[in-house]
């Protein structure tokens, strides 16, 4: 089975600090993926990479960098937080052979409130 | 870019009812096309895929069928349950992406009512 872990599933962050997020993929998938959820905008890409030491520009990358300092493991890191980052965070991993018709398997999220 | 678009936000059933959720797309090429189901507390999970047109997914008695004419993948099913309830999103992956990168729609949650 598929398993794709994230952690803290919840956090609660002030202002201007730096939050990190981690997930860990057991697939050996070589792309893994940062969205966020929000009502009305559905999921977003914002960071994603294709193999360990690469990460590239999703669609809404502004004030997220991304680490992928393995096969298993992709971190997102909100270095000054902001309000407006407040919103739940999915990664996912997916890829291989299927190329752009591989599905992807996501975490269980992680609930993030930026005070 | 590319995009995808899904016209209900929240559709609101009986058990046993028709289901339809409908699913337009903007894409350059010949995406394929996904739906993904999400229920409550969980991340979203693949559904099916379609690659070509004229192609039927199905899965868990939901199908759908691209329809490049109509930019279209509309997701049905006969008879839902309550079980059914939860977001279902359309997806698509560009020609280009040889990474799967997914572009979403908002999103449509169904509740069904025993």
């Amino acid at each position: 089975e598929a398993a794709v872990t994230q952690s803290p599933r919840n956090k609660v962050a002030v202002t201007g600090g730096k939050v990190t997020l981690s997930c860990n993929q057991t697939n050996n998938h070589n792309n893994m993926y940062w969205y966020r959820q929000d009502t009305g905008h559905g999921l977003r890409l914002i960071h994603y990479s294709y193999g360990a030491g690469s990460t590239e520009k999703g669609d809404i990358p502004d004030g997220y960098k991304a680490s992928r300092p393995s096969q298993e493991n992709f971190s997102l890191i909100l270095e000054l937080a902001t309000p407006s980052q407040t919103s739940v965070y999915f990664c996912a991993s997916g890829g291989g052979t299927g190329g752009r018709y591989a599905e992807q398997f996501f975490g269980p999220g992680t609930r993030l409130t930026v005070l | 870019g590319d995009s995808v678009t899904q016209t209900e936000g929240q559709v609101a059933l009986s058990e046993e009812d028709f289901l339809t959720i409908h699913c337009n797309y903007s894409a350059s090429g010949y995406p394929a096309l996904f739906w993904y189901v999400q229920y409550p507390g969980e991340g979203p999970q693949f559904l099916f895929r379609a690659s070509r047109d004229k192609e039927k997914g199905s899965s868990r008695g939901f199908e759908a069928t691209y329809n490049k004419e109509a930019t279209s993948f509309h997701l049905q099913k006969a008879s839902v349950q309550e079980s059914d309830s939860a977001v279902y999103y359309c997806a698509l992956s560009d020609r280009g992406s040889a990474l799967g990168r997914l572009h979403f729609g908002a999103g449509t949650q169904l509740i069904v009512i025993p």
